[in-house]
């Protein structure tokens, strides 16, 4: 089956602590994306990457930071630095090129104890 | 001004009625736009993409684009429960895939 997958469902951070979600794809993507999604709001562009070893900054990317050491991952963490982290975190994927469709992983929903 | 805005409703159709979902945006270099529905809870999935001036047609889904007015709409014929859902409108601003803008969403709610 080819996928998006992200794990956990479900994290929770405590003050000060840095946390990583994971996100995978298997469809032989070359672009991935990370997007934060806030209740009653649009998405939001938190990082991307077009190719292994390459990233750029989105809209959002302060208290974030990513990797992408192979093609098929793509791991964002959330650093103590972001102070409002609560929400909900879909990494997506897309072939190259112009007007390709970005297809999402389930989410993991991020949660401040 | 917002770069792409959508009603954010809720939009209530009885079911089997047509419901209507607009969306407008601000950059006339937009290439390619997009419908994703999002169940609660859920991530979003596509419905539709669409490219060029006109309608696009798949199963009870018909989008419309006019660039000229830089709108786009989704249109649902025969409306169910099922399609009860927050529409997200997603215009791709130019040739790179990151430049994706996404509305905040419009609520439909379909009643039996």
């Amino acid at each position: 089956d080819g996928g998006i997958t992200q794990s956990p469902k479900y994290l929770f951070r405590k003050e000060g602590q840095n946390v990583t979600l994971s996100c995978e794809q298997n469809l032989n993507h070359d672009a991935m994306y990370w997007y934060r999604q806030d209740p009653g709001q649009g998405l939001r562009l938190i990082y991307y990457s077009q190719i292994v070893n390459d990233f750029q900054k989105g809209d959002i990317a302060e208290g974030y930071s990513v990797s992408r050491e192979k093609k098929e991952s793509f791991p964002l963490t959330v650093t103590s630095a972001q102070k409002n982290p609560t929400a909900f975190y879909l990494c997506a994927s897309s072939m190259l090129g112009g007007g390709e469709t970005q297809y999402f992983g389930p989410g993991t929903r991020l949660l401040v104890l | 001004q917002k770069e792409v805005e959508q009603n954010s409703g809720p939009l209530s159709v009885p079911e089997g009625a047509i419901a209507s979902l607009n969306c407008t945006y601000s950059d006339r270099g937009s290439q390619s736009f997009f419908w994703y529905r999002q169940y609660s809870g859920k991530s979003p999935e596509l419905i539709m993409s669409i490219y060029s001036n006109g309608d696009k047609e798949d199963g009870r889904f018909t989008a419309q684009l006019n660039k000229a007015s830089q709108y786009v709409s989704l249109l649902i014929r025969d409306s169910q429960p099922s399609d009860s859902a927050t529409y997200l409108c997603a215009v791709n601003r130019d040739n790179y895939g990151q430049n994706f803008v996404f509305g905040p969403g419009t609520r439909l709610s379909v009643l039996p």
